[in-house]
């Protein structure tokens, strides 16, 4: 089992807004980042460090961190954004690194 | 822009030592600051971190697998690679290579490799 703990599926209606969490103790400490992997692709850094996205991510992907748990924010997301989406960050003990065990985002 | 390319057999025989490499492209693999890293994707499942080196040698491995991983670096090349010793059917995973920043992000990834262990 992973040490960041994510909801194995979420669904949002089309233009509506959707939080996809990630849970660990390791995330008191540090920051989560966000990646968003399409079927038969490689994932794909949208979120990292406190809130920043890497050149080419649309602006309607946002994250925030409040205790133990990160979100990925995606205000108004599109039909292409549907996704398997995982947080990784640092284990407990600080050493290692790790993923959440992913999210599937389906948008209706 | 750096880019990553991951290379090696796509079949492995069970107890065989799996051998990857990875070539990185646009950018040199001593710049400070980044780790370069190994990440398996068993079929249909999640993400699981390997291990990464720095250029310097220095590595760091998962726990889980750190008696059966070794990865390695050939600056003159440009290139890391990755030996997994030992394997069985519950190796067989796409392989990807990446960057890892000291900020724990990855990014670019490579475009991932299938490799089967089966007799």
């Amino acid at each position: 089992s992973s040490e960041l703990t994510q909801d194995p599926a979420v669904s949002v209606a089309l233009g509506q807004t959707v939080r996809i969490t990630c849970q660990g103790d390791s995330l008191r400490s540090y920051y989560a980042s966000w990646y968003q992997q399409k079927p038969g692709q490689a994932p794909v850094l949208v979120i990292y460090g406190k809130n920043n996205r890497p050149s080419g991510i649309p602006d309607r992907f946002s994250g925030s961190s409040s205790g133990n748990t990160a979100s990925l924010t995606i205000t108004g997301p599109q039909a292409e954004d549907e996704a398997d989406y995982y947080c990784n960050s640092r284990d407990s003990s600080g050493n290692h690194l790790v993923f959440g065990g992913g999210t599937k985002l389906t948008v209706l | 822009q750096v880019q990553l390319q991951e290379s090696g057999p796509g079949l492995v025989k069970p107890s065989q030592t799996l051998s990857l490499t990875c070539t990185v492209s646009g950018g040199s693999i001593t710049s400070g600051g980044y780790y370069w890293s190994w990440i398996r994707q068993h079929p249909g499942k999640g993400l699981e971190w390997i291990g990464y080196i720095y250029y310097s040698g220095s590595t760091y491995y998962n726990p889980s697998l750190k008696s059966r991983v070794t990865i390695s670096v050939d600056t003159s090349k440009n290139q890391f690679s990755l030996k997994l010793s030992s394997v069985t059917a519950a190796d067989t995973a796409v392989y990807y290579c990446a960057r890892k920043s000291s900020g724990d992000w990855v990014d670019p990834w490579g475009q991932g490799t299938l490799v089967t262990v089966s007799s």
